[in-house]
């Protein structure tokens, strides 16, 4: 089983539309919890980190369950500039290493 | 402030052939990562450095070596090309402590 086990997508969804996009990690001492985005052929970027209280970033929210190992992100109201890959990213405490998911794709159409 | 670079941007070599992949931040990082990142596999962990001077190896660390030159800068080597190290590699940084990873921009390696 992968340690960060995401659905690959693709989601298509119109511009203006609600998505959500769920994410699964395996290891319990799991600590540190992140969003990352990746645009075709470039590198990712930190999107939000994940608090266990749920955050919220303009559009983003991302929220918490570490009782079922549960992430997740809504993206509202989705423009065509938000299409691209989203990487589910988890960290041990008091380690230096990142755990990546192999995202899930959001094509936004108009 | 560039962040973190790498060269070369693209390189295609034979089978058997050696090459390193260079990676520098001026961020003033103690940490670095090596990764490579395939169709459906995500980014994988090769090697990472956690301060000037150590080395650690990741999930993949095969057929690959490391090299922490100094504070700024972090090479990937390939001893002897293989088809299966066709990838592309990214090289990450980040401070002590810190939540973020900044990524360079990558290089796409085809190995024939």
């Amino acid at each position: 089983r992968k340690e960060v086990e995401q659905d690959p997508g693709p989601f298509n969804v119109p511009e203006g539309a609600t998505v959500a996009f769920n994410c699964t990690y395996s290891n319990s001492a799991s600590q540190s919890f992140f969003w990352y985005r990746q645009d075709c052929r470039k590198e990712p970027k930190l999107l939000m980190s994940v608090y266990s209280s749920g955050n919220e970033d303009g559009r983003f929210t991302a929220q918490l369950n570490r009782a079922s190992q549960y992430i997740s992100l809504l993206i509202r109201d989705s423009k065509l500039s938000d299409s691209a890959t989203y990487l589910c990213v988890v960290s041990t405490y008091n380690t230096d290493k990142l755990i990546f998911g192999t995202g899930t794709r959001l094509q936004v159409f108009p | 402030n560039a962040g973190v670079t790498q060269t070369p941007k693209f390189q295609v070599l034979k089978t058997g052939q050696s090459m390193t992949l260079q990676c520098a931040q001026d961020m003033n990082h103690n940490s670095m990562y090596w990764y490579r990142q395939d169709p459906g596999m995500g980014l994988r962990l090769i090697y990472y450095s956690a301060s000037e001077g150590t080395t650690d190896k990741g999930e993949v660390p095969n057929g690959y070596n490391v090299s922490r030159l100094n504070k700024r800068e972090f090479s990937l080597r390939l001893e002897s090309a293989a088809p299966s190290q066709t990838s592309v590699y990214f090289c990450a940084s980040r401070t002590a402590g810190g939540d973020t990873q900044y990524f360079g921009p990558g290089t796409r390696l085809t190995v024939l």
